[in-house]
């Protein structure tokens, strides 16, 4: 039963543009979202959340929106980065409890 | 500032052999604990997790378990390995009702 799903395991977008990820998600009692980061081998950092009484948060190149009634959440990253190449997770929780997570999305920045 | 210390950051063990794995938490009281596994395919799995000393929450049925001797300590341990148990382990923490979650520098462990 995967409540959180990412449907693209990867995405490649060239330097400057825009990317976008994508999440959905299929338990209404979550009411909290987040994003991590992940390089190989290290684990995953926090990179920006949303609650669910908000449509959108930004924080500098990062943008998370939110639509509740269609279960689904994305991040944008604008102008992206060759750092920015990594794996981007998708979590949810309810009730600021345990974090359930998505399988991921590998992003590669291409100069 | 809070830190979650996590090791070995790599182990090899053979099949059949115990196992056990460290995770403590500096700066902070009373956390709730985790431990996740990275497989291929299913990105981060919630093992198990833990609101308080002798706590534990099992997600999925395993060849693991899990114990909280400690407020700031969560061990993960198997008596013997299997070669599934491969994997990619990380330890976490969180404090509510702040939701985000972080996480300690991971284990690779190989079961041969």
């Amino acid at each position: 039963d995967q409540q959180v799903k990412q449907n693209s395991p990867s995405l490649s977008v060239q330097e400057g543009r825009i990317s976008i990820l994508n999440c959905d998600y299929t338990n209404s009692m979550f009411d909290y979202f987040l994003w991590y980061k992940k390089y190989p081998a290290e684990g995953p950092t926090f990179l920006i959340s949303i609650s669910s009484i908000k449509d959108k948060n930004e924080d500098g190149r990062f943008t998370v929106f939110l639509n509740k009634s269609a279960k689904h959440l994305s991040l944008h990253i604008v102008p992206s980065q060759p750092g920015d190449s990594a794996v981007y997770f998708c979590a949810a929780s309810a009730g600021a409890q345990k974090l359930v997570f998505g399988q991921g999305t590998r992003l590669t920045i291409n100069p | 500032s809070q830190t979650i210390h996590q090791w070995p950051a790599t182990l090899v063990q053979p099949v059949g052999s115990p196992l056990s794995l460290e995770c403590t938490v500096e700066g902070t009281s009373n956390p709730n604990l985790y431990w996740y596994r990275q497989a291929a395919g299913r990105g981060l799995q919630l093992l198990f997790y833990s609101v308080g000393i002798g706590q534990i929450s099992s997600e999925v049925p395993q060849n693991l378990s899990a114990s909280r001797p400690q407020d700031r300590q969560f061990i993960l341990s198997s008596k013997k390995l299997l070669l599934s148990d491969s994997g990619f382990y990380l330890c976490a923490w969180s404090r509510p009702p702040v939701a985000e979650a972080f996480f300690g520098q991971g284990t690779r462990l190989t079961v041969v």
